[in-house]
């Protein structure tokens, strides 16, 4: 089975822009969360969703939303990129029913300027 | 509050020793879920282990073992015969037990390990 892709893979902003990535889960997977990590907080929970549906969300501002479309495929949005956004995020797959771990992507490293 | 604590941020060893990495959780729910993963230079965490809160058996993989105590709150992982391969960030993390919430993995800070050879 493939892994977790996550496109791209870098990405360099400007502050006050807005940025869209991207996360293909693992075949058969429809669970699909997503996480920052950067030096200072660690790494911190965004959302998650299941069957199009936002199921969690973790404690960021409006500025980060994110969707999922039928095919389990999961797009993250940031509007008005601030510097302190720049991070790598990660993305994980899993089933999502059950008892279940998540599979991680390669993550996307977004930098703020 | 859920709570991770790896208090150990940096261990250097030399190749062949025997490492514990020590992980500390709170929690008010009784049914929950550990984990470990390994984030090696390139980025990508790397699922080890899940561990249910249900299951108190301890775990061995190979030169890996997971020593899992309720009574204590730990989730203590040990690499026996370290290898430089082992070089990475590895972190414990706890997710709630019920419905849909074990999407939400909730990180402890990581433990940046380094095998010298």
């Amino acid at each position: 089975k493939a892994g977790v892709t996550q496109t791209p893979r870098y990405l360099i902003k400007t502050r006050g822009q807005q940025v869209t990535l991207s996360c293909s889960p693992i075949s058969g997977h429809r669970s699909v969360s997503w996480y920052q990590q950067t030096p200072g907080q660690g790494l911190q929970f965004l959302f998650e969703y299941f069957s199009e549906t936002q199921r969690n969300k973790g404690n960021f501002p409006g500025r980060f939303s994110g969707r999922q479309f039928s095919n389990s495929r999961s797009e993250m949005n940031v509007s008005t990129l601030e510097l302190g956004d720049s991070a790598l995020y990660l993305c994980a797959s899993s089933t999502g029913t059950g008892i279940y771990e998540q599979y991680f992507g390669p993550g996307t490293r977004l930098t703020v300027t | 509050a859920q709570k991770v604590t790896q208090a150990q941020t940096e261990i250097s060893v030399v190749e062949k020793e025997d490492v514990t990495l020590d992980c500390v959780y709170e929690t008010r729910d009784t049914t929950y879920y550990l984990f470990w993963y390994k984030q090696p230079p390139s980025g990508e965490l790397v699922f080890l282990i899940r561990r249910n809160s249900f299951d108190e058996q301890n775990e061995i993989s190979g030169r890996y073992s997971w020593n899992f105590q309720k009574s204590t709150s730990s989730f203590n992982f040990t690499i026996t015969a370290s290898q430089v391969v082992d070089s990475a960030v590895y972190f414990c993390a706890l997710s709630e037990g019920y419905g849909g919430s074990q999407g939400n993995l909730i990180f402890g800070k990581g433990t940046k390990l380094s095998v010298k050879p």
